[in-house]
């Protein structure tokens, strides 16, 4: 059945440093693909997304990068601020509503 | 976007009694959803809530386990029922506002059962 696959599960870096989850689907009719930031206690915020007919996509700090041939999609933070920490989650979408969501990646931004 | 609101925020309930969530849009959305979310577990999806007609469930989901209304375009509710302990996750509602498949998470139902 549709699949997401996210890594890493936890992610340490230094304030400063850059950060990248990568995402894989099964999914081959997917075609858009969000990520949400989940801070402990809070809802999940969506941050930057990403449809099948762009390969990239940026938004200040963030930037999302989508690979159609290989099924797979990344979220790359740069200068990574400890207010990054938090969970992130991907997910694919094929038909309208039905977002699969990956793992999660807990990111930890150490001052 | 849409400002979503959930009732109630928190619970603790006992095991085989029934806890109905409301979720409520300040304006009319196309599509409702319901996911849960296991205790440091990702969110998966319930069933979409659909105006006017039964909701559309999601494989491993019943809707003798969690009927759903909608009977509007700004409100729905899920209820879980005849709860146990394994049910004890946070339940999220979740709007599609633009019709663009972007989902708005509400804030959540952390439910305890006891």
């Amino acid at each position: 059945g549709e699949n997401v696959e996210q890594h890493p599960s936890t992610l340490s870096v230094q304030e400063g440093d850059s950060a990248v989850i990568k995402c894989t689907y099964s999914d081959s009719a997917s075609n858009y693909f969000p990520w949400y930031k989940q801070e402990l206690g809070k809802r999940p915020q969506l941050i930057i997304d990403i449809r099948s007919n762009v390969g990239e996509k940026k938004d200040q700090r963030i930037a999302v990068t989508l690979n159609k041939t290989a099924k797979h999609f990344s979220l790359h933070i740069t200068e990574t601020q400890p207010e990054d920490s938090a969970v992130y989650f991907c997910a694919a979408s094929r038909a309208k509503g039905k977002l699969i969501f990956g793992q999660g990646t807990t990111l930890q931004v150490k001052p | 976007s849409a400002v979503i609101s959930q009732k109630p925020s928190r619970d603790i309930c006992q095991r085989g009694t029934s806890l109905t969530i409301q979720c409520q849009v300040d304006s009319q959305v196309t599509m409702m959803f319901w996911y849960r979310q296991q205790p440091g577990q990702s969110l998966t999806l319930i069933a979409t809530a659909n105006q006017g007609s039964e909701a559309t469930y999601e494989s491993g989901f019943v809707i003798d386990k969690f009927p759903i209304s909608r009977p509007n375009l700004t409100f729905s509710t899920l209820t879980v029922s005849n709860m146990s302990p394994e049910d004890s996750s946070i339940y999220l509602c979740s709007v599609d506002w633009d019709r663009v498949e972007t989902q708005y998470f509400g804030p959540g139902t952390r439910l305890l059962v006891l």
